[in-house]
């Protein structure tokens, strides 16, 4: 089945430091691709999306370009924040078998120090 | 605030217990999903309603079970509670089935 895989934190940086979180998936058909953020003792917000192949999602700073050829959707960002710590899961939306419910990778948290 | 609300937003309860989570969508979503979120397994998708009716079902127990209600509203029955049920669940919803989802705030379960 469709699954995705992203790095596995915790991950910590200072402040203005540059921020990659790979992730990658694997799926039959041509999913839609997400980041989303969950900051401590909230739900999940969307940080960004890409529905096709080449497709670049950007929010607050943050990006990441669906890459079929490599089935990747890495999310960066060039100068990160202490509000930017938070847990980041990167997921696909199952179009094929399912209802576009979502999967997701298991989460990679992120702290930056000042 | 995504607008979508769930209640209650915290619950602790004794094993073999039954429970219900509530979960109102955004204004206009027709559907709703259902995630659970624990430290060993991840974020998981649970069961899906699209206008009242199952459109989709993932790694969801049989002790599981869950309605959308006309009002378009959405309840989770847990029922026979074990310790390993405890966890953060997560309604979401969206316009139709593939849309863009909104979280709401999740109700965080405890069996002890």
């Amino acid at each position: 089945g469709d699954s995705v895989t992203q790095m596995e934190g915790p991950v910590t940086l200072s402040e203005e430091a540059f921020l990659t979180i790979n992730c990658t998936y694997t799926a039959t058909g041509y999913p839609s691709l997400f980041w989303y953020v969950q900051y401590p003792g909230e739900g999940l917000q969307l940080l960004l999306k890409a529905t096709k192949a080449d497709d670049k999602g950007s929010n607050k700073g943050f990006e990441a370009t669906y890459r079929k050829e490599t089935t990747s959707f890495h999310l960066e960002k060039g100068s990160v924040q202490v509000s930017d710590s938070a847990v980041y899961f990167c997921a696909l939306s199952d179009l094929s078998g399912g209802q576009g419910n979502l999967i997701f990778g298991k989460g990679t948290k992120l702290s930056v120090k000042p | 605030d995504s607008g979508v609300t769930q209640t209650p937003k915290h619950l602790i309860t004794a094993t073999g217990q039954r429970v219900t989570l509530r979960c109102s969508p955004r204004s206009g979503d027709l559907s709703v999903y259902w995630y659970q979120q624990s430290l060993d397994q991840g974020l998981q998708f649970l069961i899906q309603y699209y206008n009242g009716e199952e459109r989709a079902k993932g790694n969801i127990l049989e002790r599981f079970s869950a309605q959308q209600f006309p009002d378009l509203h959405s309840e989770l029955n847990l029922s026979s509670l074990e310790l390993g049920d405890s966890a953060l669940y997560f309604c979401a919803s969206s316009v139709e089935p593939g849309g863009e989802q909104y979280f709401g705030p999740g109700t965080r379960l405890t069996v002890t």
